[in-house]
């Protein structure tokens, strides 16, 4: 089955600092992917939809100069949280749309902590 | 994109059958109607997906009436590992997800 996969899976970071992480589609290839955050015991919320070669769409309410996305190829998207702070610690999980247009497949991850 | 209800929680017991049921009234004609299980720190695992009347695969069924305004995801025979938390969601062109609360199903020996 389709995998994704998510670097690192959890990172500590100082207040004021950038992380990146990235998101990857290991054996297929996705034009479209999609960055959620999700709170303790709260549901996954959509951050944004990243498509490859293009500008990303952010949903209302982000902000787009602090979550930056870059999907510069058909396996890879990236999200860099800049000048992070301690709210914005959370668990960020990526997916990829798989090729038949409404499968989505979901990466492990990544547990962001600022400190 | 339709919006889901669902139970927010579930108690099942070890070995019964558990059915989940969720509504979309709103649903388009080209909509499909995919389930998520979610277990703690990890990302969405799908389970299965449908557009009408029944679907099954290695690890559920999902049932879908003739107006499409609802489904139920069923799981037979759940085990303590089946304790999770399941979305329903709505998947229309473009592939965009809006998560629901989900249902936190609890399995007890």
């Amino acid at each position: 089955g389709a995998v994704v996969s998510q670097h690192p899976s959890r990172v500590i970071c100082k207040s004021g600092t950038s992380v990146k992480i990235e998101c990857r589609s290991l054996d297929f290839q996705a034009t479209t992917m999609f960055w959620y955050r999700q709170f303790p015991k709260q549901s996954l919320m959509l951050m944004a939809t990243s498509n490859e070669g293009s500008k990303a769409t952010y949903e209302q309410g982000v902000e787009k100069d602090k979550f930056l996305i870059n999907h510069a190829s058909l396996t890879l998207s990236t999200l860099t949280v800049t000048s992070a702070h301690p709210e914005d610690s959370s668990f960020y999980i990526c997916s990829a749309l798989g090729q038949g247009g409404n499968e989505q497949y979901f990466g492990p991850g990544t547990r962001l902590t600022v400190t | 994109l339709a919006k889901t209800t669902q139970p927010i929680s579930m108690d099942s017991y070890e070995g019964q059958e558990v059915n989940i049921t969720c509504s979309h009234n709103n649903i388009a004609t080209n909509d499909y109607i995919t389930w998520y299980q979610q277990f703690p720190s990890q990302g969405p695992r799908f389970i299965i997906q449908g557009y009408k009347t029944k679907v099954t695969n290695e690890v559920a069924s999902l049932f879908i009436p003739a107006d499409r305004k609802s489904s139920t995801l069923s799981l037979p025979r759940v085990s303590l590992s089946d304790t999770a938390v399941y979305y329903c969601l709505v998947v229309g062109q473009g592939g965009k997800l809006i998560f629901g609360q989900g249902t936190e199903l609890s399995v007890k020996p």
